[in-house]
């Protein structure tokens, strides 16, 4: 069964803290992303990358980093803690294949992430 | 104006419903159009996908895609208590997925 996996369901840090939310993906899929979601508002991309060591800024990047040193592991970094980043983080992954039939992301369970 | 409007519900039906849901969008660009189904603290997996105009039919599930309209739908048959879950439509313009805007997702309650 073809698998994201996300170190941690829950989190709670301090204000300032640095955060490192991880994702391993087993599928040998080229890209990964990184989504927050938030009531209402959906699911919105905050850094994706298509290749190791590329990144590409989402919608909403500000406060956020990532790393993707290995093929299957995409970090998101949060470099300093606030309240509003406060949400459930979703990582997901997908291939590049066209006319994959299959075409979509496969996503990992999600972090929730709260900070007080 | 977002690029893709989805009504939240909560939508409560009794089992054995025909269950509708839609999504409306503003950027004619879309190609690829997806739903997702999310079920409470786990993340969303992919239920259809469709390319373009049309509809496709998998068991109980229907997806319908309208482009001259900017409009795509689900329909549930024979809704189940299983069913129960947060759906969220997702359309891209992309391949690989690099741009795919999700709606906020309608929450779908099926009562035995």
């Amino acid at each position: 069964d073809v698998k994201v996996t996300q170190s941690s369901r829950y989190l709670v840090k301090r204000t300032g803290e640095k955060v490192f939310l991880e994702c391993v993906q087993d599928m040998d899929h080229e890209n990964m992303f990184w989504y927050r979601q938030d009531p209402g508002l959906g699911l919105r991309l905050i850094y994706f990358s298509y290749d190791v060591k590329m990144k590409e800024k989402g919608d909403i990047p500000e406060g956020y980093s990532v790393s993707r040193e290995k093929k299957e592991r995409f970090s998101l970094i949060l470099e300093s803690a606030s309240t509003n980043q406060t949400s459930m983080y979703l990582c997901a992954s997908s291939n590049n294949l066209l006319g994959q039939l299959n075409y979509g992301y496969t996503f990992g369970s999600g972090t929730r992430l709260t900070v007080v | 104006q977002k690029e893709v409007e989805q009504d939240p519900g909560p939508l409560s039906v009794p089992e054995g419903a025909i269950v509708s849901l839609n999504c409306t969008y503003s950027n004619s660009a879309f190609q690829y159009f997806m739903w997702y189904r999310q079920y409470s603290r786990k993340g969303p997996e992919l239920l259809m996908y469709t390319y373009s105009s049309g509809n496709k039919e998998d068991g109980r599930f229907t997806a319908q895609v309208d482009k001259s309209s900017k409009y795509i739908s689900l329909f549930i048959r024979d809704s189940q208590p299983s069913d129960s879950a947060t759906y969220l439509c997702a359309m891209s313009w992309g391949t690989g997925g690099f741009k795919t805007i999700f709606g906020a997702g309608t929450r779908l309650f099926v009562k035995a």
